[in-house]
């Protein structure tokens, strides 16, 4: 079935380093992609998005290109604030239009002053 | 802040208890969909409902049910709870879209979740 595999964490970077939060995918078809954070104690954000391929989701500073090539959608920012600390999520929803998103298990992101 | 409100934020339940959580979409959608998500963990797909239909559901078992009002809030009902059940759990509203079409999902946003602790 369809899945969503993020790099594992902890992922700890000092202010203004630049980040790479690497996601993978398997799915049949054309999903949607998408990333959500989720700040502690918080439900989950939509930070970006892209739904096909090639498409460049982009918001704060935040990218992620979608290449069906490599089934990979990786989030980059080039400078990491300490407000950025949070928990990020890869998230796939299947063509077809299923009506539900498949997370990954998340990337812990602390960013030190 | 996406409009999407859930009720209510932390809960104490005892196993083989019954408990139901509420969910407000946001302001013009029609579809709310339910996630669990365990500590660690990222959300796992409970069910969907559309038009006050189930329109897709997860794996979990059906003592996990659901209700969509016409004013399309929604309800997540668990029965005989169990430990493993303790999570929060996340309603997501999406904007009113061509589901039956097969056309592109509508994004969905987030409420802040309903912590449910089973002792």
């Amino acid at each position: 079935g369809d899945s969503v595999t993020q790099m594992e964490g902890p992922v700890t970077l000092s202010e203004e380093a630049f980040l790479t939060i690497n996601c993978t995918y398997t799915a049949t078809g054309y999903p949607s992609l998408f990333w959500y954070v989720q700040y502690p104690g918080e439900g989950l954000q939509l930070l970006l998005k892209a739904t096909k391929a090639d498409d460049k989701g982009s918001n704060k500073g935040f990218e992620a290109t979608y290449r069906k090539e490599t089934t990979s959608f990786h989030l980059e920012k080039g400078s990491v604030q300490v407000s950025d600390s949070a928990v990020y999520f890869c998230a796939l929803s299947p063509s077809g239009n299923t009506g539900k998103l498949i997370f990954g298990q998340g990337t812990t992101l602390q960013v030190k002053p | 802040e996406t409009g999407v409100t859930q009720s209510p934020t932390h809960l104490i339940k005892t196993r083989g208890q019954q408990v139901t959580l509420r969910c407000s979409s946001q302001s013009g959608h029609n579809t709310v969909s339910w996630y669990q998500q365990a500590l660690g963990q990222g959300p796992q797909f409970i069910f969907q409902y559309y038009r006050e239909e189930e329109n897709g559901r997860g794996n979990f078992p059906p003592r996990f049910s659901g209700l969509q009002f016409p004013n399309y809030s929604s309800e997540l009902n668990v029965n005989a709870l169990e430990l493993d059940d303790s999570a929060l759990y996340l309603c997501a509203s999406s904007s009113p879209g061509r589901i039956r079409l097969a056309a592109l999902p509508g994004t969905q946003y987030f409420g802040p979740g309903t912590r449910l602790t089973v002792l």
